[in-house]
């Protein structure tokens, strides 16, 4: 059965740094892409960026170029999403998913929560 | 970057009644890379159609897709009560994805 499992919500202050987790299985998870999505409290998604775990490939959305990093580890098939300094417009729900064969996003994380306030 | 535009904003029906959800694209999308997802509160969202026009695995055959060039259509034939939720639709193309802002079905 393909998994994501995401790391747990994270309660942070402006500039802190962080970074979340998104770890596959069911799955060879150097053969798909994980991409990233953010939907703000009471807001709809928007995609990120996504990576290929295999060789480490990774494309950015434009308006997140420069505020986030995404990486990942084959060797624990763990995806990751991290910010050096916060902000309190950074306070989302983050989601990783599964890019399939025809660009979408089959499979989903349960979301990890990111609230940011001082 | 390819906008995508959803309508209505809401849509109020009542079970039984059959749903018809817009997605159109500011430039033309590859039918091959448009996809319709479901979410309902407090949960990620789930993948409905890929392709336009196929059905997820698991997804039953009340849910339809169609649609060519910059604009598609999601068709719910017979609205279940679990079907009440947002729906949003999402391209690919140029090596970036982008989401339209959704489509809520509420209970009349």
């Amino acid at each position: 059965e393909v998994q994501l499992v995401q790391s747990g919500a994270e309660v942070k202050k402006p500039g802190e740094s962080l970074k979340i987790s998104c770890k596959g299985s069911g799955y060879s998870f150097t053969s798909y892409w994980i991409g990233w999505v953010r939907q703000m409290p009471g807001k709809g998604l928007e995609w990120m960026g996504i990576i290929y775990p295999g060789d480490s490939d990774t494309r950015y959305s434009p308006s997140f170029q420069g505020q986030v990093t995404i990486s990942a580890d084959k060797s624990i098939s763990t995806a990751y999403l991290q910010w050096s300094s916060l902000k309190a417009s950074d306070t989302a729900m983050y989601y990783c998913a599964r890019q399939s064969s025809w660009y979408e996003l089959d499979y989903w994380g349960q979301g990890t929560l990111v609230t940011v306030s001082s | 970057e390819i906008v995508l535009t959803q309508s209505p904003g809401t849509l109020s029906l009542s079970p039984g009644e059959r749903a018809t959800l817009s997605c159109r694209a500011s430039q033309s999308v590859s039918s091959s890379y448009l996809a319709w997802y479901q979410q309902k509160p407090g949960q990620a969202p789930r993948l409905l159609i890929y392709g336009a026009s196929s059905r997820a695995t698991g997804i039953p055959d009340r849910f339809s897709g169609s649609g060519s060039g910059t604009d598609f259509t999601l068709t719910i034939s017979r609205l279940e009560p679990e079907d009440f939720a947002v729906y949003y639709c999402q391209q690919y193309g140029s090596s970036s994805f982008t989401f339209g802002p959704g489509t809520k079905v509420d209970i009349k």
